[in-house]
């Protein structure tokens, strides 16, 4: 069955330092998102992608955050100059479409981002 | 925006009985909820969804009714096994919305 690919499973970086987190989204798939997960609370939206541009991002998103879609698989989320409270799980999804029954949302397994 | 809540946090069961999550929103143009079960170290998995022109959805197990008057949705599992021992997170929304998610429910089920 098809899924959602994210690399590095687990990221260790130091205050100040840039991160890429990556992930390869379903094949067939159009939107693509970026959620997070501080430990014990709920998935947060982040961002959506859609035609190789944001469509909707939230105030978590500022400007320390990027996202690209560099080539035809890969889906990457950038954060310039990572904070303490950037450690989170970040978790990837995509879904092929918008309305019945493309909505479906595929998440990836996570990359653990801890900042020291 | 849309603001979905979720109750309980955690849920205990023993083996055998029934598990009922429940879940509230607020954004009536909201209409697809979606249940997630996330195993630790896991990414969320769908487990099964409804949309809000259905007033319930069933798969073996696991069901899900929606009352869009009332704005609320549940999950319903029965007869709970030891695996079924995870966080499930309820979520809503629209063709032209993300997902909003709960805060998630922790469900163990002892043998």
């Amino acid at each position: 069955e098809p899924e959602v690919t994210q690399t590095p499973s687990h990221q260790v970086t130091q205050m100040g330092q840039e991160v890429i987190l990556r992930c390869v989204p379903i094949s067939n798939h159009l939107y693509f998102y970026w959620y997070r997960q501080i430990l014990g609370q709920k998935v947060e939206f982040l961002v959506s992608f859609y035609n190789n541009e944001i469509s909707e991002k939230s105030e978590i998103f500022d400007d320390q955050f990027s996202v690209e879609r560099p080539d035809g698989s890969n889906f990457t989320l950038k954060i310039r100059s990572t904070k303490l409270e950037d450690s989170a799980m970040y978790f990837c999804a995509s879904k092929l479409g918008q309305g019945t029954p493309n909505e479906k949302l595929f998440f990836g397994s996570g990359t653990q981002l801890s900042v020291l | 925006g849309e603001n979905v809540e979720q109750h309980p946090s955690t849920l205990s069961v023993q083996e055998g009985d029934s598990a009922v999550i429940k879940c509230t929103y607020s954004d009536s143009a909201s209409n697809y909820f979606p249940w997630y079960k996330q195993e630790l170290g896991k990414g969320p998995q769908l487990i099964i969804d409804i949309r809000s022109n259905v007033g319930e959805k069933k798969d073996q197990r696991i069901a899900v009714t929606l009352n869009k008057t009332a704005k609320h949705f549940s999950l319903h599992i029965t007869e709970t096994q030891p695996e079924d021992s995870a966080v499930y997170f309820c979520a809503g929304g629209s063709r032209y919305s993300t997902l909003t998610f709960g805060k998630g429910t922790m469900l163990l089920v002892s043998p």
